[in-house]
């Protein structure tokens, strides 16, 4: 199985803030992989899919980028409603597989 | 409105069993690959499962923790997808979300609200 590892696990930051989250491959998953946003009690939404293709009606703030093993997450500048945990997923093989999750939390 | 719903979450006790339902709304349901995908309370997301389309003879994928006991299924006369779990064990308490794969590749664009599945004697 592919192991998705997400960094860090946790991240303080300020409405404005630049962020970025990592996601690491065990092994090459070329650019098959999206990113979710998820609020608590809600289910998750999809915000980038094919490593940095924007989904449809998500804020161009959000951008993704990386292929092979090391994919990153930024938003370019934190909105209050960005608050969230966000996860990787890849797709490159069975089983489907996601990250931990990240935390974004308000400093 | 295009959206998902699903139905049928609720406390059984281990060993036990029960069936999941999404009702697909808005789309042409028999077009897509669906998943399911849990959570247990308060841990990160888990793929659980998928079955193809028509022209991809429904076959079905598993997670290896349910592979055996899980069984995933869909009627498109119906607009439905299903998931029909034996042998359920505590560790299978999770929220869990029926999901739509809008191009057959993998990734999820739409997604149910999501039902609760509590093993528990």
């Amino acid at each position: 199985d592919i192991q998705m590892t997400q960094s860090p696990s946790t991240l303080s930051a300020s409405v404005g803030d630049r962020v970025t989250i990592t996601c690491r491959a065990s092994q090459s998953i070329s650019s098959w992989l999206a990113w979710y946003q998820q609020k608590p009690g809600k289910a998750p939404k999809l915000l980038i899919y094919k490593a940095s293709s924007l989904e449809s009606g998500v804020p161009s703030r959000f951008s993704g980028s990386g292929s092979g093993t090391e994919f990153t997450l930024t938003i370019s500048s934190l909105q209050p409603d960005d608050f969230a945990t966000y996860y990787c997923q890849q797709y490159n093989s069975y089983p489907i597989t996601f990250g931990q999750g990240t935390r974004l939390e308000i400093k | 409105e295009v959206q998902l719903v699903e139905s049928g979450g609720g406390l059984v006790q281990p060993g036990g069993s029960l069936r999941l339902s999404c009702a697909a709304s808005g789309f042409t349901f028999s077009d897509h690959y669906m998943d399911w995908v849990r959570q247990a309370p308060g841990k990160g997301l888990e793929w659980v499962g998928r079955t193809r389309n028509k022209a991809n003879s429904y076959t079905t994928e598993y997670a290896a923790s349910v592979k055996g006991r899980f069984t995933i299924s869909r009627d498109d006369s119906k607009n439905s997808l299903y998931l029909q779990m034996n042998s359920l064990k505590t560790e299978d308490t999770a929220v869990y979300y029926c999901a739509r794969d809008p191009d057959s590749s993998g990734y999820k664009g739409l997604w149910g609200q999501g039902t609760l599945v509590t093993v528990s004697s």
